[in-house]
């Protein structure tokens, strides 16, 4: 199985503040990878796939990169909204595979 | 609009086996693979599984091999997912989630995401 390691686990930040969050795997996927936004208690939203493209209806704030084994999710000008966990996934192999999420926090 | 809606929450004993439901629409049933995913409390995301509602195949992790099974009724436009044989460390919140993607064809590579989920439904497996 293709291992996922995010990292901060943790972070906190401020309103306004930019954040990258940093997903690395166990063998290159090539750009196979989604980024999900999870508030508690509710199902995970889709914000990014394929590394980088930006899905229908979210903010241009969030961003991502990466390609190979090294990614990265990118929240230019963090909003109140926006704390929640993060969570990467890899659609490369099956099983597909998320990372174990960085929660964001004041 | 497009959504998915799953069944109640379910209390089960070790050993048992639960059954939820996640109704489709909003979109043609039939075009879309529906996967599972699973969170136990306090803890990230684990993939289960998906089903194709055109034809019905499916795919599931090694680890739940023997103990999930994953149907469709495309009278009614809803998929299913039995686990069996439940343990404690069953106890979860149970996604569907729709599969969306495309073709790349400068890799010869499918991107997928999913990008509708259902609300969850809580399992809790209990003595």
């Amino acid at each position: 199985d293709i291992q996922m390691t995010q990292s901060p686990s943790s972070l906190s930040a401020s309103v306004g503040d930019r954040v990258t969050i940093t997903c690395r795997t166990s063998q290159s996927i090539s750009s196979y990878l989604n980024w999900y936004q999870q508030k508690p208690g509710k199902a995970p939203k889709l914000l990014i796939y394929a590394a980088s493209s930006l899905q229908s209806g979210v903010p241009s704030r969030f961003g991502g990169s990466g390609f190979g084994t090294e990614f990265t999710l990118t929240i230019s000008s963090l909003q109140p909204e926006d704390f929640a966990t993060y969570y990467c996934q890899q659609t490369y192999n099956t099983p597909w595979t998320f990372g174990q999420g960085t929660k964001v926090e004041i | 609009q497009v959504q998915l809606v799953q069944s109640g929450a379910e209390v089960k004993k070790p050993g048992a086996s639960v059954k939820v439901s996640c109704k489709a629409s909003g979109y043609t049933f039939l075009d879309y693979h529906i996967n599972w995913v699973r969170q136990a409390p306090g803890q990230g995301l684990e993939w289960m599984g998906w089903i194709n509602p055109n034809g019905g195949g499916t795919i599931h992790a090694e680890k739940f091999q023997g103990r999930v099974t994953m149907t469709r009724d495309t009278s009614i436009s809803t998929v299913y997912m039995e686990l069996s044989r439940l343990r404690s460390n069953d106890t979860a919140m149970y996604f569907c989630a729709r599969l969306n993607g495309f073709y790349d064809t400068s890799r010869y590579f499918s991107i997928n995401y999913m990008d509708v989920w259902g609300e969850g439904t809580t399992v809790t497996v209990s003595s």
